[in-house]
């Protein structure tokens, strides 16, 4: 089963507005990422928020983490064409082995 | 520094034939993970190799093996494929103990007939 699930599953914007995606987890974490891919190619590391963090920001994504209700959410401020790309959160899980779990990501198209 | 390579690109097999697949990590980099992606499945971890040795393994059939050289080159090999099988291949390669932040290659395409 997956450990996050991002939440839309699409997404649909133009240039120039916020993209906003989420992610929720099922288990108790060291970390959460966000990833970018582009279509049909290999994942690009965005951030990475630990546990003990709230937020963080990177250029214009903004991520945040909310770990009592067990999700995160990315947000890219004005959006784009070159944002267009499907999104996906991966978690560290605590305990055991680091298998990290990646949802079946959000997948964003910004219209020029 | 290069970043990680997997070789080939593409690659179109028949049912039943196996594959190899080649992964180079970014220099420095002892941990080599691979995965699946399909358009059904999502992403899923196939198995990690650290310093030679498996560390992880996901849920696949014994079909899916892997191994690590001693330059942290990596390659996975899938036998008897199966239509099923047709996915993109993506190895990941991260440095330390502590697996945090992994950095993709750019995938490879398999496309079993």
């Amino acid at each position: 089963s997956q450990q996050g699930e991002e939440d839309p599953q699409a997404l649909s914007i133009q240039e120039g507005e916020n993209a906003t995606m989420n992610c929720s987890y099922k288990t108790s974490i060291n970390n959460l990422q966000w990833y970018r891919q582009n279509s049909g190619r290999g994942l690009v590391h965005l951030i990475l928020i630990r546990s003990n963090e709230r937020e963080k920001h990177s250029g214009r994504l903004r991520v945040t983490l909310d770990t009592s209700k067990k999700s995160s959410s990315l947000l890219i401020t004005a959006s784009r064409a070159a944002d267009t790309a499907s999104y996906f959160c991966a978690t560290d899980a605590t305990g055991g082995s680091y298998i990290p779990t990646f949802g079946r990501g959000t997948s964003l198209i910004v219209h020029p | 520094k290069a970043g990680v390579t997997q070789t080939p690109r593409y690659l179109i097999k028949t049912r039943g034939q196996q594959v190899t697949l080649s992964c180079s990590p970014i220099s420095g980099h002892r941990s080599v993970s691979w995965y699946q992606q399909t358009p059904g499945q999502g992403l899923q971890f196939l198995f990690e190799y650290f310093s030679e040795t498996q560390r992880n393994k996901g849920n696949f059939p014994g079909r899916f093996s892997g191994r690590q050289f001693s330059n942290s080159r990596s390659e996975m090999n899938v036998s008897t494929l199966e239509l099923g099988d047709s996915a993109l291949y993506l190895c990941a390669s991260s440095s330390g103990q502590r697996k945090e932040t992994q950095y993709f290659g750019p995938g490879t395409r398999l496309l079993v007939l």
